[in-house]
């Protein structure tokens, strides 16, 4: 089964600073789909990026981009000029190529301060 | 276009009980995922219903069952409510679970919280 781990329970980050939140993953699949949700306190979960497994060009979004190490099974999410909007619960999640069950990692909460 | 909408938002049972939970898809979405969102955790996958027929189940017991009608719409049913059952209860639908990923759409979610 794949699992999705996220060691960080906690970041926090300056405003206007630069926060990288980590995930690895565990998977037999070579072809799969990597995403990072935003579930802010209104509990909306939110997409924020996505990654195809065969593509080797990093997914940038605006601010947001990833680091995607297929080998290390690495999945980062990098937010840059941070925002106090960007203060949420942050979960890394797996989807299979076949399948839409996502398989979603235990979170990372990070605070921006002003 | 409406989003992902659920009902109720907020839910007080007690053990033993039963519950249903009510989910519409957004506008052109034939597939509903369910998921279970303990506090401080990930969402759990419960199970998916493409075009009214169950497709794909996490490690969730029987009491955990659903529907999809034909407008795709979907109910998720607990019976014999546990106190673990306490969580938030989350819908997602897209256009289709085969071949190409698509983007799943969250609802708000529902709270239910068992006493």
């Amino acid at each position: 089964a794949q699992t999705v781990t996220q060691s960080q329970p906690e970041m926090s980050v300056q405003e206007a600073e630069t926060v990288t939140l980590s995930c690895t993953y565990d998977t037999s699949e070579s072809d799969y789909y990597l995403f990072w949700y935003k579930q802010p306190p209104s509990r909306q979960m939110i997409l924020v990026i996505r990654q195809e497994a065969y593509k080797q060009q990093n997914a940038t979004e605006n601010r947001f981009s990833v680091n995607f190490q297929k080998a290390a099974k690495s999945f980062s999410l990098k937010i840059s000029d941070s925002q106090l909007g960007d203060a949420a619960m942050y979960f890394c999640a797996y989807e299979e190529t076949s399948g839409s069950r996502l398989t979603f990692g235990e979170g990372t909460q990070l605070t921006v301060n002003p | 276009e409406t989003g992902v909408t659920q009902s109720p938002t907020h839910l007080i049972k007690t053990r033993g009980q039963q519950v249903t939970l009510r989910c519409s898809s957004q506008s052109g979405h034939n597939t509903v995922s369910w998921y279970q969102q303990a506090l401080g955790q990930g969402p759990q996958f419960i199970f998916q219903y493409y075009r009214e027929e169950e497709n794909g189940r996490g490690n969730f017991p029987p009491r955990f069952s659903g529907l999809q009608f034909p407008n795709y719409s979907s109910e998720l049913n607990v019976n014999a409510l546990e106190l673990d059952d306490s969580a938030l209860y989350l819908c997602a639908s897209s256009p289709d679970p085969t071949g190409v990923s698509y983007e799943q759409y969250f609802g708000p979610g529902t709270r239910l919280t068992v006493t």
